[in-house]
């Protein structure tokens, strides 16, 4: 079963705007991780908190992460048509298997 | 760097053939895994290898076996192939459990 649900479902945004995504899950954590995929393509790493961090940034992604509520969040800022993509977040337990949301669908629109 | 290589891009089978999918990277990653992408779902772990001479089954192994060759590859077989396994198949590699992990570009099976 998928530990992490991301929220929403699908978000559409103007060129320039800020997009935010939630994820929730409902087990501890050793870590969360989120990935991009273009369409048709593989899943590429963005970033990986680790369940002692709270916030981390990277470029014009910024994830925080609330473990009491079991909730990280995944803010980019400034979006490009580029970054039109699915975005999940994955999290694994104590063995380290990864457990991926259904994903959230990002369309920036020109 | 290839990074990781998924062979073949495309299959069709028809229900009870079998067919393995290939997987190598050159990233001396320790641990590699399989997943399943299903539409409207996120990717479900099939099978994985911590490290090399390790294999553990994931979420979804039904149906599924896996060798891992030596460090560099780990294939996927479908021993005989059912229309429940239409799917995209990722193989992924990371440098140790619990690290990022890195993807192919998918292998897209239909089974009629």
């Amino acid at each position: 079963s998928q530990q992490g649900e991301e929220d929403p479902q699908a978000l559409s945004i103007q060129e320039g705007e800020n997009a935010t995504m939630n994820c929730s899950y409902k087990t501890s954590i050793n870590n969360l991780q989120w990935y991009r995929q273009n369409s048709g393509r593989g899943l590429v790493h963005l970033i990986l908190i680790r369940s002692n961090e709270r916030e981390k940034h990277s470029g014009r992604l910024r994830v925080t992460l609330d473990t009491s509520k079991k909730s990280s969040s995944l803010l980019i800022t400034a979006s490009r048509a580029a970054d039109t993509a699915s975005y999940f977040c994955a999290t694994d337990g104590n063995d380290y298997k990864l457990s991926f949301g259904a994903g959230t669908t990002v369309t920036v629109r020109a | 760097n290839a990074g990781v290589t998924q062979t073949p891009k495309f299959q069709v089978l028809k229900t009870g053939q079998s067919m393995t999918l290939q997987c190598a990277q050159d990233m001396n990653h320790n641990s590699m895994y399989w997943y399943r992408q299903d539409p409207g779902m996120g990717l479900r772990l099939i099978y994985y290898s911590a490290s090399e001479g390790t294999t553990d089954k994931g979420e979804v192994p039904n149906g599924y076996n896996v060798s891992r060759l030596n460090k560099r590859e780990f294939s996927l077989r479908l021993e005989s192939a059912a229309p429940s396994q239409t799917s995209v198949y990722f193989c992924a590699s990371s440098p140790l459990p619990g690290h990022e992990q890195y993807f192919g570009p998918g292998t897209r099976l239909t089974v009629t």
